[in-house]
């Protein structure tokens, strides 16, 4: 897979249920970074995990990084139909304030 | 709260046609980003800006491309020649400063659309 895929590629859930998705990246990278993205709108950034630490909260949102696995995954807790939105991982590596990789998103739907 | 802004929102224009797309980063912020995303592909980095010099870009950033910030606040991305396959939703994006906690903002977008 390509630097920072993530799985499953769609999720379609009913309110109140938690949404789980992952990313993979190939590379060693300095930071993973989730963006949430509403149809044909902008980037809104979530949450970032450093390379050096293993889980991260903010609200309903818990993220996880297993650099041995080079892997993420976003929870999404106690969804909501405003959580309806692609959802991206973007990893950073080399030197800081260098680009951005995005991966395809997962779309998630929450029905109510 | 502070946000990157971008104008216009949207942007018609002929194949072979100039556009500039403009974007005005949150004010503190040194490190400038330009990305673009193709109706239902992944988020493509164009170029980065430093500094008033381009520290990175990518395989798209031909010559057909070029970014300036001609006055301390806008940030601008111009194509020369538009061609086809520039259709898609430009992203602008700024960061305070290089660090490796340091989060990327992102604007909501110009979507450009080249008949």
């Amino acid at each position: 897979s390509q630097q920072g895929e993530e799985d499953p590629q769609a999720l379609s859930i009913q309110e109140g249920e938690n949404a789980t998705m992952n990313c993979s990246y190939k590379t060693s990278i300095n930071n993973l970074q989730w963006y949430r993205q509403n149809s044909g709108r902008g980037l809104v950034h979530l949450i970032l995990i450093r390379s050096n630490e293993r889980e991260k909260h903010s609200g309903r949102l818990r993220v996880t990084l297993d650099t041995s696995k080079k892997s993420s995954s976003l929870l999404i807790t106690a969804s909501r139909a405003a959580d309806t939105a692609s959802y991206f991982c973007a990893t950073s590596e080399g030197a800081a304030g260098n680009k951005l990789t995005f991966g395809g998103g997962t779309r998630v739907l929450v029905k109510p | 709260e502070p946000e990157v802004t971008q104008t216009p929102s949207h942007q018609v224009t002929q194949m072979g046609q100039e556009v500039i797309l403009r974007c005005v980063p949150i004010s503190n912020h040194l490190y400038f980003y330009w990305y673009r995303q193709i109706l239902g592909q992944k988020v493509e980095f164009l170029v980065s800006f430093y500094n008033n010099e381009i520290s990175e870009k990518s395989e798209i950033f031909d010559d057909q491309f070029s970014v300036e910030r001609p006055d301390g606040s806008n940030f601008t991305l111009k194509i020369r020649s538009t061609k086809l396959e520039d259709s898609a939703m430009y992203f602008c994006a700024s960061m305070v400063l290089a660090g490796f906690g340091k989060t990327q903002y992102f604007g909501p977008g110009t979507r450009l659309l080249v008949l």
